[in-house]
């Protein structure tokens, strides 16, 4: 069946540096779609961003990834973590009409 | 906005005893699904529903049964708790519409514990 691949469990990064959070996927569907969630401590996951088509960049608050079909991929990017980007994210894909499976999460912490 | 409520936010069961999580959207969407959240697994699929007075199963559905009497209602039983059902149970809603990308609207979680 489909799953979601979400190789880090815990990254810790210095303010001001790079983001980049790794996504693989695998599915028997041609075009799937891929999704970033957020959850911040004592909340709900929210959507980040999301993504149908292949080899586009997609953006949201600061954050970019660009889904490869080529490599099943999808990994989440940003240029210069702030303190805020610490939270809990999943990868998550659409792989069958209404149903999603979602990654084991990566928890991102951010040091000052 | 879109709004999901979940009742009770938080809960201590005994164990056989019976759990009741209840889900109110007004969001006027079809889709309803629960999630349970446990540290290492991520978000797993229990139940979902398309429609009113029909349930479906998830990825992990053993142990646990769903209602949705309406609409706006949808309710994950668990007939006799056990320990290993101690998580953190989301539910959600989102649009069908014609393509799959349309966004997942979470309640605010609720925290079971069984002893």
């Amino acid at each position: 069946g489909d799953s979601v691949t979400q190789t880090e469990g815990l990254v810790t990064l210095t303010e001001g540096l790079p983001v980049m959070l790794n996504c693989t996927y695998q599915t028997i569907y041609s075009n799937p779609f891929l999704f970033w969630y957020v959850q911040h401590l004592n909340e709900s996951p929210r959507l980040l961003l999301k993504s149908f088509t292949d080899n586009k960049r997609t953006e949201h608050q600061g954050f970019h990834a660009t889904l490869h079909k080529s490599s099943s991929s999808f990994h989440l990017q940003k240029s210069s973590a702030q303190l805020s980007d610490s939270a809990l994210y999943y990868c998550a894909e659409n792989y069958n009409q209404g149903k999603l499976i979602f990654g084991q999460g990566t928890k991102l912490s951010i040091k000052p | 906005e879109a709004a999901v409520t979940q009742s009770p936010r938080s809960k201590v069961a005994v164990t056989g005893g019976k759990v009741t999580l209840s889900c109110h959207q007004t969001n006027n969407h079809d889709y309803m699904y629960w999630y349970r959240q446990d540290t290492g697994h991520g978000l797993r699929l229990i139940h979902y529903s398309y429609v009113a007075d029909s349930t479906e199963k998830g990825d992990i559905p053993d142990g646990y049964k769903a209602s949705r009497p309406s609409q706006e209602n949808f309710s994950l039983i668990l007939e006799l708790a056990s320990l290993s059902q101690t998580a953190v149970y989301f539910c959600a809603s989102r649009w069908p519409g014609q393509g799959t990308g349309n966004t997942l609207y979470f309640g605010e979680g609720s925290r079971l514990i069984v002893v």
